[in-house]
């Protein structure tokens, strides 16, 4: 099936390092949403983005809607070892119900 | 905890015997969607309901694949006749949908359930 592209696919940090990653797709979509997974647990929402250019932030997580509508960046600030795992985009297109999921992107910190 | 609630959380079978997940999601949520994730990839959309109408079904579910919301509220999905390319984990989300504002939209993921197939 159809899945966006996330990059990177994997990064190792150290702790206290910030960590960006993003999402692109050639469709515009009217939402995006991120997730961070945990291995054999399901995904857990972390942001909701809703209107082009919004930036929105979740304690040490900040994300930002592209204005061009077709990609959305996820930062963290000074990371710490729980934050290993692996982090989803999903994308909505308007009048659809079906997100569109990223390939993720693997986090590693490294105390 | 008033979270999506996945049962059984893991199921190894035979191939060939019918499994079936069962899904409670978010009270009051009106959609709900199942999704399949296999290792290294994201996860990728089944089926969804609205209420209890099932009102699509991904290329991805074959025949072999059946769904149900029989009251609107909890939602089973079945496995037939399984085989070892059935062996995943199937997320089962929710959301409560509303024309506006845009926050119904959003999608909530349960713990899944893993099935491996042997």
């Amino acid at each position: 099936g159809q899945q966006l592209n996330q990059s990177p696919q994997s990064m190792f940090i150290q702790e206290g390092e910030d960590v960006s990653m993003n999402c692109t797709s050639s469709s515009i979509f009217n939402t995006w949403l991120w997730y961070k997974q945990d291995p054999g647990e399901g995904p857990v929402l972390l942001i909701a983005l809703y209107k082009a250019g919004e930036l929105t932030s979740n304690g040490r997580l900040t994300a930002q809607f592209g204005i061009t509508r077709k990609d959305s960046f996820l930062n963290i600030s000074a990371s710490i070892p729980s934050d290993v795992g692996i982090y989803f985009c999903a994308g909505l297109t308007s009048g659809t119900y079906k997100y569109i999921f990223g390939t993720g992107t693997r986090l590693k910190v490294l105390a | 905890d008033t979270g999506v609630s996945q049962d059984p959380r893991h199921k190894i079978t035979k191939r060939g015997q019918n499994v079936t997940f069962r899904c409670d999601p978010i009270s009051e949520h009106n959609r709900l969607y199942w999704y399949r994730q296999t290792l290294g990839q994201g996860p990728e959309f089944l089926t969804y309901f609205q209420n209890e109408a099932q009102l699509e079904k991904s290329r991805l579910l074959s025949d072999r694949f059946s769904a149900e919301r029989p009251k609107g509220s909890f939602s089973t999905l079945e496995i037939q006749r399984t085989e070892q390319g059935d062996s995943a984990m199937y997320l089962c989300a929710s959301s409560l949908y509303m024309r506006t504002p845009s926050s119904g939209n959003t999608i909530y993921f349960g713990e899944g359930s893993w099935l491996t197939v042997v």
